[in-house]
């Protein structure tokens, strides 16, 4: 069964404080690891896809890594809009569901 | 372009009763998913959809839930007998294919209270 696991669960940073968040998972034959950032009241909203280890990928200010065992989303210099719920995803080959696994997420608060 | 679009964006029903949530893929997406979130968790999947059948039902958590997409297009989830337990937000997703680690993309959701 893939399982993934997020830290912190949340996170308060003052504005241009960068940190990064932490998504630990086990999978049966990794397809992609996914991450979404979630407003309030709204639905998850694209942000990456990493395929294998050692790939990265980044959009102004996230940046987003990937090792065999877990992914890292930095966030550099953040601005009080970047304040939202990241979520991180699998999709494994090994048989089970088709749909992604999500973790719990990190909620994350940039003060100005 | 337009995105996943849901309706309605809120539902409150009586325990027991019978609702339909709907969701509207991006124009041209032939793979539909359907799960559900609760208040402080990640989405659980329920559901996937290849174009008009289900290829994957195995997130359903039992026979009071089930779904359909009779044209390949607009799905409709539907929960009977609905119990307190059920209130979540129930969240869509398209994208250009199944089977693969093509994007979702997802809709905002309808909000579903069962008082």
């Amino acid at each position: 069964e893939d399982q993934v696991t997020q830290s912190p669960e949340a996170l308060r940073l003052q504005e241009g404080e960068s940190s990064s968040l932490n998504c630990s998972y086990t999978v049966s034959g990794l397809r992609g690891l996914f991450w979404y950032r979630q407003d309030p009241g709204k639905g998850p909203e694209f942000l990456f896809t990493l395929y294998s280890a050692g790939e990265e990928k980044e959009k102004e200010r996230l940046k987003a890594t990937l090792t065999k065992k877990e992914s890292f989303l930095h966030i550099t210099a953040p601005k009080p809009e970047d304040s939202a719920t990241y979520l991180c995803a699998v999709e494994g080959s090994g048989g089970g569901a088709d749909g992604l696994t999500f973790g719990k997420g990190t909620h994350l608060i940039i003060q100005p | 372009g337009a995105g996943v679009s849901q309706t309605p964006s809120n539902k409150v029903t009586e325990k027991g009763k019978y609702v339909e949530l709907r969701c509207d893929p991006i124009s041209g997406h032939t793979a539909l998913y359907w799960y559900r979130q609760s208040l402080g968790q990640g989405p659980e999947f329920l559901i996937y959809f290849q174009g008009t059948g289900a290829a994957d039902d195995s997130g359903l958590p039992n026979d009071r839930f089930f779904a359909v997409r009779p044209e390949g297009s607009v799905s409709t989830l539907k929960i009977q007998r609905t119990e307190r337990g059920d209130s979540a937000v129930y969240l869509c997703a398209s994208s250009l294919g199944g089977g693969s680690t093509l994007t979702q993309y997802f809709g905002p959701g309808t909000r579903l209270t069962v008082l």
